[in-house]
């Protein structure tokens, strides 16, 4: 069973930005936070991942506390083409080191 | 550019039937995966090989096996299905610990 708490799910407006936090209390020490995003019918597409403090690349940032039982994903203004399923990826040192799945949140971008 | 490919998008069986869902990749990764994914439960993992031959259980198991005698190619078996194995179920791969995971594009399976 998934370790992972998102929300289930989210409503925004074309360019504005949506951040959504997923908590992670058993991350494991050396695991990364990666998240992915899926659209129906599609497989999950990789976003971004991080380890600590703050990543960004040219699609979101990943902001990350110093205790690393949390993160947000930062999706600046957002279009459209942006709903989908954002779910947010762990180890979990509960289950000794297993990849585990957040629930995912949907994300409905509204014109 | 990764690719993993799934056997078929869509597949229906009947109840007790056998059924082989294949996944193959490209890219000589080590780690291979198998979820399910339903609505409401996000994706769950049934089972992952992390070398040829390897494999372990994930979350989900019951009622699946696998198989990987080749390590582009990781084989998810339901040996007698049932209704309640209708679902998406979705291949991944990637190369080491903390590298992204790639996806297929899944395979929608209706057990009737």
């Amino acid at each position: 069973l998934a370790k992972t708490t998102q929300p289930i799910s989210m409503d925004s407006y074309e360019g504005q930005e949506v951040n959504i936090t997923c908590s992670h209390n058993n991350i494991a020490t050396n695991d990364y936070i990666t998240w992915y995003q899926q659209f129906p019918s599609q497989g999950p597409r990789f976003i971004i991942q991080g380890y600590k403090t703050k990543v960004t690349n040219e699609v979101a940032s990943l902001f990350i506390p110093a205790d690393r039982k949390s993160s947000t994903l930062s999706l600046p203004r957002v279009s459209l083409s942006d709903t989908a399923v954002y779910y947010c990826l762990v180890g979990d040192e509960a289950a000794g080191n297993k990849l585990t799945f957040g629930g995912g949140t949907r994300v409905l971008v509204k014109p | 550019d990764v690719k993993v490919t799934q056997s078929s998008r869509y597949l229906v069986k009947r109840t007790g039937e056998k059924v082989f869902l294949e996944c193959v990749q490209d890219m000589d990764h080590e780690n291979m995966f198998w979820y399910r994914q339903d609505p409401g439960l996000g994706l769950r993992l049934i089972y992952f090989s992390y070398d040829v031959k390897m494999k372990e259980k994930g979350d989900i198991p019951e009622g699946y096996s696998v198989s990987r005698e080749k390590k582009e190619r990781f084989s998810l078996i339901l040996e007698s299905a049932s209704t309640n194995q209708t679902s998406m179920y979705l291949c991944a791969t990637y190369r080491e610990s903390n590298q992204p995971q790639h996806f297929g594009d899944g395979t929608r399976l209706s057990i009737l």
